[in-house]
């Protein structure tokens, strides 16, 4: 259980063009989505918290018109990387929170999408 | 000094032996305690979470806590090469929405 579903898992595509990566909670609910972004080589950089229904709570120093978060339903959260440059291309990862039978809500991760800005 | 502090390795062991990864934080207040393992170019897989200090097993895995030096530990008997992957520690606060601290992760090579 507890599958999340990213798509697409590549994209290739030019400069100024916008790209929407999908995220799905197929076997449960998620209130909250979470989007990352990950470097070679680094650790996973939380961009912003997304809660279905209300605005999504971007981290400090990640532009919220550059990426756009909906989360519209309770399994399904959108980031859309806006008029896309060379210095956005990366490895975008999504999370989704689930209950545990202990009250735990561990972050459970699709496999990410590699954005590559020509 | 940074929240997580975790060792980025890499770390190469033969086939067979005991690992031992750690992880190391400064904010007592964190509650919640993962390890996820994260293959190349894949989203990271959560492997244990616990809340509580002390040991809890899995398999060939072991994660351990010890909220008092404020250090967590994942053990893995009995490595394969299929092991080989980064390991990243994770922590939260109990009223912070899930938000997830991740060490820098460790980088280990099971050779066979």
């Amino acid at each position: 259980g507890a599958v999340v579903s990213q798509h697409p898992s590549r994209v290739i595509c030019k400069s100024g063009t916008s790209v929407k990566i999908e995220c799905r909670s197929l076997d449960f609910q998620a209130t909250t989505m979470f989007w990352y972004r990950q470097f070679p080589k680094q650790s996973l950089m939380l961009m912003a918290t997304s809660n279905e229904g209300s605005k999504a709570t971007y981290e400090q120093g990640v532009e919220k018109d550059k990426f756009l978060i909906n989360h519209a339903s309770l399994t399904l959260s959108t980031l859309t990387v806006t008029s896309a440059h060379p210095e956005d291309s990366s490895f975008y990862i999504c999370s989704a929170r689930v209950l545990t039978g202990t009250g735990v809500r561990p972050q459970h991760f699709g496999d990410g999408t590699r954005l590559s800005i020509l | 000094q940074k929240e997580v502090e975790q060792d980025p390795g890499p770390l190469s062991v033969p086939e067979g032996a005991i690992v031992s990864l750690n992880c190391t934080y400064s904010n007592s207040a964190f509650q919640y305690f993962m390890w996820y393992r994260q293959y190349s170019r894949k989203g990271p897989e959560l492997l244990m979470y616990t809340y509580s200090s002390g040991n809890k097993e899995d398999g060939r895995f072991t994660a351990q806590v010890d909220k008092s030096s404020k250090y967590i530990s994942l053990f893995i008997r009995d490595s394969q090469p299929s092991d080989s992957a980064t390991y990243l520690c994770a922590m939260s606060l109990y009223n912070q929405g899930g938000k997830l601290i991740f060490g820098q992760g460790t980088e280990l090579s099971v050779k066979p």
